[in-house]
């Protein structure tokens, strides 16, 4: 079936700092790869996609990579800002589900000045 | 810039009573989506909308829940009979073509 595994949260992180916020997958077929961000009180927004392995999604300085070998899509950002404070869900779109967005349960990161 | 909106923010019913929950999708949109995340919990697929009927759904979209475009702008999600357990976050989303998925801010379902 597919599935989509990500890191449990909470995260604190000081700004400034590394972030790295683990997801795989599993999934049959050729799936794309979403990570989604949902601020506090808003809906859910695509952050970064990329549609086939060794792809490389990037978006207001985070980055994740389609690694077939691995099935994962780990997001990362080198500097952490108070404003990226928000839940972050890892998310495919299967090949053979049509439409069907499969998500992670996220993960709550809070940056503290 | 265009978004996707729902109503309302904030739900709160006894259990066995009907709840609508209302969606208006982007209007050049014309995939429909209903997903619902129980705290907590994953967002969950429950249903898709394409040319005036369901396209795909999944199995916690059982004969309790329905879906109706009613007036070419309004997407609406009704459950006929709640449940304690269908307290949920419920998210509308829609998109155009192959594209993504756009995503409303969602409305909070609390059954009492």
């Amino acid at each position: 079936g597919n599935s989509v595994t990500q890191m449990e949260g909470p995260v604190t992180l000081s700004e400034e700092a590394f972030l790295t916020i683990n997801c795989t997958y599993t999934a049959t077929g050729y799936p794309s790869l979403f990570w989604y961000v949902q601020y506090p009180g808003e809906g859910l927004q695509l952050l970064l996609k990329a549609t086939k392995a060794d792809d490389k999604g990037s978006n207001k300085g985070f980055e994740a990579t389609y690694r077939k070998e691995t099935t994962s899509f780990h997001l990362e950002k080198g500097s952490v800002q108070v404003s990226d404070s928000a839940v972050y869900f890892c998310a495919l779109r299967a090949s053979n589900t049509g439409n069907q967005f499969y998500f992670g349960t996220g993960t709550s990161l809070t940056v503290i000045p | 810039e265009p978004e996707v909106t729902q109503t309302p923010s904030h739900q709160v019913t006894q259990m066995g009573q009907e709840v609508i929950l209302r969606c208006v999708p982007i209007s050049n949109h014309l995939y429909f989506y209903w997903y619902r995340q129980i705290l907590g919990q994953k967002v969950e697929f429950l249903v898709s909308f394409y040319n005036n009927e369901i396209s795909e759904k999944s199995e916690i979209f059982d004969d309790q829940f329905s879906v109706e475009r009613p007036d070419g702008s309004n997407f609406t999600l009704k459950i006929r009979s709640t449940k304690l357990e269908d307290s949920a976050m419920y998210f509308c989303a829609s998109k155009l073509d192959l594209n993504e998925q756009f995503f409303g801010p969602g409305t909070r379902l609390t059954v009492l």
